[in-house]
């Protein structure tokens, strides 16, 4: 099993330039988690999917939006990047939503905005 | 004030020496508390939960104390492997959201 794998790892994007961060997981887990890790602020996160279905904001959504594509499949959209999003993003998963699931992380994507 | 609080360090400390960190939380709903740890460059993964009673893993001991919410986590016999970045992470009340509260890290780092 992969786990949860992220693409791309790296992104260089230009002020006012839109992409699509990828997520999958293979664990067959319910819940996926979108994270943003900036120095000084731990991991926050910026979106999450419940289950298959359903997406709720987190504590810092401004400037994405998700998609649920599939039970596997999780995906972070930035329309309009912002130096403000440079960052390491981070997809996870867990089994449940619940407070006592593991949540399982992927490698990560190392985005900068110029 | 953060949510979750935790002295970034560097802690540096020779090889078989025994190290603690503490981490404050200041929401007193908070039931659920982990340990993550986190190498250079890589993603998170869980070191252990935390119970109210402490629980051990080997040569790490994790500790919860609610009336000063804080918990700590204890290595003895510090090995170079172990050197890498301790998260502390908490979940408000019995949530179904599986919301995570990161603190920012603790950096360790073992010399022989």
């Amino acid at each position: 099993n992969a786990g949860v794998t992220q693409t791309p790892k790296f992104q260089v994007l230009k002020t006012g330039q839109s992409m699509t961060l990828q997520c999958a997981q293979d664990m067959n887990h319910n819940s996926m988690y979108w994270y943003r890790q900036d120095p000084g602020m731990g991991l926050r996160l910026i979106y999450y999917s419940a289950s298959e279905g359903t997406t709720d904001k987190g504590e810092v959504p401004n400037g994405y939006n998700v998609s649920r594509l599939n039970k596997r499949e999780f995906s972070l959209r930035l329309e309009s990047a912002a130096p403000s999003q440079t960052s390491v993003y981070f997809c996870a998963s867990s089994w449940e939503a619940g407070a006592q699931e593991t949540q399982y992380f992927g490698p990560g994507t190392r985005l900068l905005v110029l | 004030r953060k949510e979750v609080e935790q002295d970034p360090g560097p802690f540096n400390v020779p090889e078989g020496a025994t190290v603690a960190f503490n981490c404050t939380y200041s929401n007193s709903a908070s039931q659920s508390f982990f340990w993550y740890r986190q190498d250079c460059r890589k993603e998170p993964k869980l070191l252990m939960s935390v119970y109210s009673s402490g629980n051990e893993d080997g040569r790490f001991t994790a500790q919860l104390n609610r009336a000063s919410q804080y918990i700590s986590l204890l290595i003895r016999d510090s090995k170079l492997s172990d050197s890498a970045t301790y998260l502390c992470v908490v979940i408000h009340g019995s949530s179904n959201t599986g919301k995570l509260i990161f603190g920012q890290g603790t950096t360790l780092q073992v010399k022989p």
